[in-house]
């Protein structure tokens, strides 16, 4: 089974305006994070945002915010008042365990491309 | 700046060759990770390391080796038993305790 799905491949939003970009995910361990990174044209992973499964309140960081639903396993990625900039590749991840020195790597869903329209 | 360089930014592969991809960091980091991305896909773990001259393998090792002989260097090698390693290549390093991880730009390696 998929332990990260991202099931919109692709998504147009109109500058100025908010969009949702979904994320599911599946884990039986109580202790995870959820990540959000930003991939432009250019190649490179930027992180935008980060939500640990026991943070009382849901994170934000600037126009990003996350929406984390915890008995749905969902952790939609919120951009506010959209803009051309943010017309990327957008890949939710998720690390299982607690963090430790020995913690492993982070499981990738398979992106959303959103375009932002003039 | 701190950061992290890899090079080439695109790499040609003949039949039955080894190539090396390069990837330094100078934010002190003491974990260090290649990941493969194919068009249309997310990242798919090939290597990691956690400390010099110790690292494990990832989802998919096969026809990869690396080494971690000093701390800012983790160089991936792509040997000719990898068949289909046409992908973008991504190095990443970790930061702390929240594993937010730093990314490279990446290379972009092609069979001829």
């Amino acid at each position: 089974a998929q332990k990260i799905t991202q099931t919109q491949p692709g998504m147009f939003v109109q500058e100025k305006e908010a969009v949702t970009l979904d994320c599911t995910y599946d884990t039986s361990d109580p202790s995870y994070g959820l990540f959000w990174y930003k991939q432009p044209s250019s190649g490179e992973m930027i992180f935008l945002i980060y939500q640990g499964s026991y943070d009382q309140q849901n994170a934000t960081e600037g126009r990003y915010s996350l929406n984390f639903q915890k008995a749905r396993k969902s952790a939609n990625l919120v951009i506010s008042a959209s803009q051309l900039g943010d017309s990327a590749m957008y890949f939710c991840a998720m690390r299982e365990g607690p963090y430790s020195g020995s913690a492993r790597q982070l499981t990738f869903g398979s992106g959303t491309q959103l375009t932002v329209l003039p | 700046d701190g950061g992290i360089t890899q090079s080439p930014k695109y790499l040609f592969r003949k039949e039955g060759q080894n190539v090396t991809l390069s990837c330094e960091q100078n934010l002190n980091h003491d974990a260090m990770y290649w990941y493969r991305q194919d068009p249309g896909q997310g990242l798919r773990l090939i290597y990691y390391s956690q400390i010099v001259n110790d690292f494990q393998k990832g989802d998919i090792a096969e026809g990869y080796s690396v080494s971690r002989e000093k701390k800012e260097s983790f160089p991936l090698t792509v040997t000719s038993a990898q068949k289909n390693p046409t992908a973008f290549y991504l190095c990443a390093s970790r930061q702390g305790v929240n594993e937010k991880l730093f990314f490279g730009s990446g290379t972009q390696l092609s069979v001829l």
